[in-house]
């Protein structure tokens, strides 16, 4: 069974004090990993997918780095309006969305 | 170009009512699901729906019926509600299965009691 476990559940950062999020997997085979970024009151929005170990992709203040057992989301001198929650999905090989499996997220609060 | 939208916004029910929970998206994608994200729970999926006339069962059908009989409408019913389907529900689009990038509306939160 895919499982996804991310840590912290919650983070509390000063604005401009870099950190990451851990995304630990276990999945049959990796077709992708996912981030979605999930604002209060709102639905996610899809940030990266990884595809193999050793990939990286920027967006911004963010940073997605894949390995064979965990991505991380590294955040670089953050502002407030980087506050959210942060979910990472992992999708297995020869599957579609329909076997999507999230982690419950880390909420990241950056404080200014 | 509203994306994916969901309506209600907002729902209290008595248990054993019924009622609809309405998705639509104008991005003529093919793919439509709907999850349920409770607290300590990632999101899971209901059902989903590969184009009109499809729809399939993901991880936790029960209590929940859909159908699809156009590409942009995907709605979802509750049939007798229980207090245990107290969850934020989320209506989600992608172009089609296989696409990578999933595209979510903003959500139903519906309380049962």
């Amino acid at each position: 069974e895919d499982q996804v476990t991310q840590s912290p559940e919650a983070l509390r950062l000063q604005e401009g004090e870099s950190s990451s999020l851990n995304c630990s997997y276990t999945v049959s085979g990796l077709r992708g990993l996912f981030w979605y970024r999930q604002d209060p009151g709102k639905g996610p929005e899809f940030l990266f997918t990884l595809y193999s170990a050793g990939e990286e992709k920027e967006k911004e203040r963010l940073k997605a780095t894949l390995t064979k057992k965990e991505s991380f989301l590294h955040i670089t001198a953050p502002k407030p309006e980087d506050s959210a929650t942060y979910l990472c999905a992992v999708q297995a090989t020869n599957f579609g969305n329909e076997k999507l499996t999230f982690g419950t997220g880390t909420r990241l609060t950056i404080i200014p | 170009n509203a994306g994916v939208t969901q309506t209600p916004k907002f729902q209290v029910l008595k248990t054993g009512q019924s009622m609809t929970l309405q998705c639509a998206q104008d991005m003529n994608h093919e793919y439509m699901s709907w999850y349920r994200q409770d607290p300590g729970m990632g999101l899971r999926l209901i059902h989903y729906s590969v184009g009109a006339g499809i729809t399939d069962q993901g991880e936790v059908p029960n209590g929940y019926n859909v159908s699809r009989s156009t590409t942009e409408d995907f709605p979802l019913r509750l049939l007798s509600a229980a207090p245990s389907q107290t969850s934020v529900y989320f209506c989600a689009s992608s172009l089609y299965r296989t696409a990578l990038e999933q595209y979510f509306g903003p959500g139903t939160r519906l309380t049962v009691t």
